[in-house]
Formats: C-alpha cells, sequence, structure tokens
C-alpha cells in the first residue's frame, strides 16, 4: 500500500464546475499538507499549504484536512480553463526532510 | 524573494554520454536542495536531497550521482546515460528546520532529457 493515493484521472468538469480533488494517506504522523499545480511542461508551483486539521481558504481554492479519516481535500469554485493542470498533493511528518507525493490528478475545464 | 534556476531546459543526449544539470538558488540560505524525477504521466521520484555543503543522500542509487559544491548549488550528474535516464528532472529546494518545520518544496522548471 502506498503512503499516499491519490486517482490520477483524468477528471474533466465545465467551465465554472466545483472540482473536488482528494488524497488520502497511511501514516498518521504526518502533520504539514501541500497542494501543488503542474502545468503542462513546467515544476510543481505550490497552491496550498496547511497544517494538521482544518480549512485554509485562498481565493477560488479551499483546502481540507481531516486528520481522523487520513483524508485531504482541495475544492475549486468557479473553475476556469486555466486551472487545467495536474494537481499534486503532498505532505510530510514534523521534522521530516522529505514530502510524500500523490501520483497526481490531471485536470481539464471545458469552456 | 526566494528565486531557484534550473537549465537546460530541453536536452537532448546519446546512450553513453554524459550529463551535468545545474541548479542554484538565490536569496535565501543553507536551503535543503532536492533532485526529483518525473516519467511522462507518473509521479515525483526522489533521487537525491542534499542538507548542506558536501551532503549528498541518496533515494535511487543508479548511475546517476549528485553533489553540493556550494552552499546555493546543486549539480546532477552521469558519466554515461542510458535510455531509461529519459525524463523531467526537478531541482527543488525547502527551508531548513530551523527556518520552520515542515517547510514546504519550490521547484524549479524542470530540464526535459531525452536519451536517444
Amino acid at each position: 500500500q502506498k503512503e499516499v493515493e491519490q486517482d490520477p484521472g483524468p477528471l474533466s468538469v465545465p467551465e465554472g464546475a466545483i472540482v473536488s480533488l482528494n488524497c488520502t494517506y497511511s501514516n498518521s504522523a504526518f502533520q504539514y499538507f501541500m497542494w501543488y499545480r503542474q502545468y503542462s511542461r513546467k515544476g510543481p508551483e505550490l497552491l496550498m499549504y496547511t497544517y494538521s486539521s482544518g480549512n485554509k481558504e485562498d481565493g477560488r481554492f479551499t483546502a481540507q484536512v481531516d486528520k481522523s479519516s487520513k483524508y485531504i481535500s482541495l475544492f475549486i469554485r468557479d473553475s476556469q480553463p486555466s486551472d487545467s493542470a495536474t494537481y499534486l498533493c503532498a505532505m510530510s511528518a514534523t521534522g521530516a526532510q522529505k514530502l510524500v507525493f500523490g501520483q497526481g490528478t490531471r485536470l481539464t475545464i471545458n469552456p | 524573494s526566494q528565486t531557484i534556476h534550473q537549465w537546460p531546459a530541453t536536452l537532448v543526449q546519446p546512450v553513453g554520454s554524459p550529463l551535468s544539470l545545474e541548479c542554484t538558488v538565490e536569496g535565501t540560505s543553507n536551503p535543503n536542495l532536492y533532485w526529483y524525477r518525473q516519467a511522462a504521466g507518473r509521479g515525483l521520484q526522489l533521487l537525491f536531497y542534499s542538507v548542506g555543503i558536501g551532503q549528498i543522500s541518496s533515494e535511487v542509487p543508479q548511475n546517476l550521482s549528485a553533489s553540493r559544491p556550494q552552499d546555493r548549488q546543486f549539480i546532477l550528474s552521469s558519466k554515461k546515460l542510458l535510455l531509461s535516464d529519459s525524463g523531467f528532472y526537478l531541482c527543488a529546494w525547502s527551508g531548513t528546520l530551523r527556518q520552520g518545520l515542515g517547510s514546504p518544496l519550490h521547484f524549479g522548471n524542470g530540464t526535459r532529457l531525452t536519451v536517444t
């Protein structure tokens, strides 16, 4: 079993829809949770960074962490074609030098 | 602000040739540095990371090696490339534990390597 599971998709939704991206994990020591956005032929870009459980909102993006269920989510409201990219979740334990990444979900927003 | 530079952006090399990819970080000191490889349609594979000059940890020992000759410089090398070395190579940095526990990674724009 992988430490972090992420549905690779692809996921295709119409413009304006609410998108939900998810990851599950098995290591209860994970405390830091990140979402990255990667456009084609570019490096991943940090989108959201949260610590422990709870919600964090930044514009159209909301990150949720449920440590009791070992489940994290990224919601995109009013999705735009420019949101089309691969989204990777990542997480780490306190003091860890390395992140553990999900496989990434390929998202397409259709105009 | 911190920036990370990675070059070249694209590289085509014959099998058996050497490789040298360079990465530099500006605007921070004593960063943790990382090399990842991303195969087409697949996740990120950590190759090497470094917490200081001359300190290299290898995650996937193959025909690749890494060096950190200066605080903000990280180099990925190979003496003889294999076809299987083709991929998208990404350099990344993070703050040290003293600067913030669980500091996130910041990536460069990668080098697309094709071994022919």
